[in-house]
């Protein structure tokens, strides 16, 4: 148990189709990240989250792309009119004040169809 | 340019050796670098971190960091088949919270 929790752990979804990811955090943790994954390739930066506050985000989040922090506690991510290209393993994590490296959640698999 | 550069490997090794994983950085000003371990189908996992030049250990591995040269490193001693795994080097930006990570060297321990 990693500490940083993702849901659901794969997704199978139609082109077109909405589709919505959740990652509760380390609840001590303050800062939120979302990264995407594709094969053979590191984690790419697509968002950050400083408790409620939305306060970078990459130029790879497209406008179909949004993501969420109510209340500063878990944060959702979704991705809207899904395109094959954005199959990939969707990554959480999150580090708090201290800043000493990040802890990942286990992440969830897009397979857009 | 990318910001981080690794080799992609795949880089073998027998069991026991030294295995050594390199990475560079671009930006000069960079501050805190990680060394992270990925099994197949799993997320990251977070080993080492190094905030200033020179080395640090922490059991079988060891981190070294040459900001001159903006150069990191990662030393395994006595590899085992269990250290099989892509290693992704990541770099703290300048005045940013967020990692950049490089495409990760797939190493194999082989017994």
């Amino acid at each position: 148990d990693t500490g940083v929790s993702q849901n659901p752990r794969h997704k199978i979804t139609k082109r077109g189709q909405n589709v919505t990811f959740r990652c509760d955090p380390i609840s001590e943790h303050n800062r939120l990240y979302w990264y995407r994954q594709t094969l053979g390739q590191g984690p790419e930066f697509l968002t950050y989250f400083q408790n409620e506050a939305q306060l970078e985000k990459s130029r790879l989040l497209s406008d179909r792309f949004s993501a969420e922090r109510p209340k500063g506690s878990f944060s959702t991510l979704e991705i809207q009119r899904t395109e094959q290209g954005d199959s990939a393993m969707y990554l959480c994590a999150t580090d708090g004040s201290g800043g000493d490296g990040y802890t990942f959640g286990s992440g969830t698999r897009l397979t857009v169809v | 340019q990318k910001e981080v550069e690794q080799n992609s490997g795949p880089l073998s090794v027998p069991e026991g050796a030294i295995a050594s994983l390199n990475c560079t950085y671009s930006d000069r000003v960079s501050q805190s670098f990680f060394w992270y371990r990925q099994y197949s189908g799993k997320s990251p996992e977070l080993i080492m971190s190094i905030y200033s030049n020179g080395d640090k250990e922490d059991g079988r591995f060891t981190a070294q960091l040459n900001k001159a040269s903006q150069y990191v490193s990662l030393l395994i001693r006595d590899s085992q088949p269990s250290d099989s795994a892509t290693y992704l080097c990541a770099v703290r930006g300048t005045g940013a919270n967020n990692l950049f990570f490089g495409t990760g060297t797939r190493l194999t321990v082989i017994p």
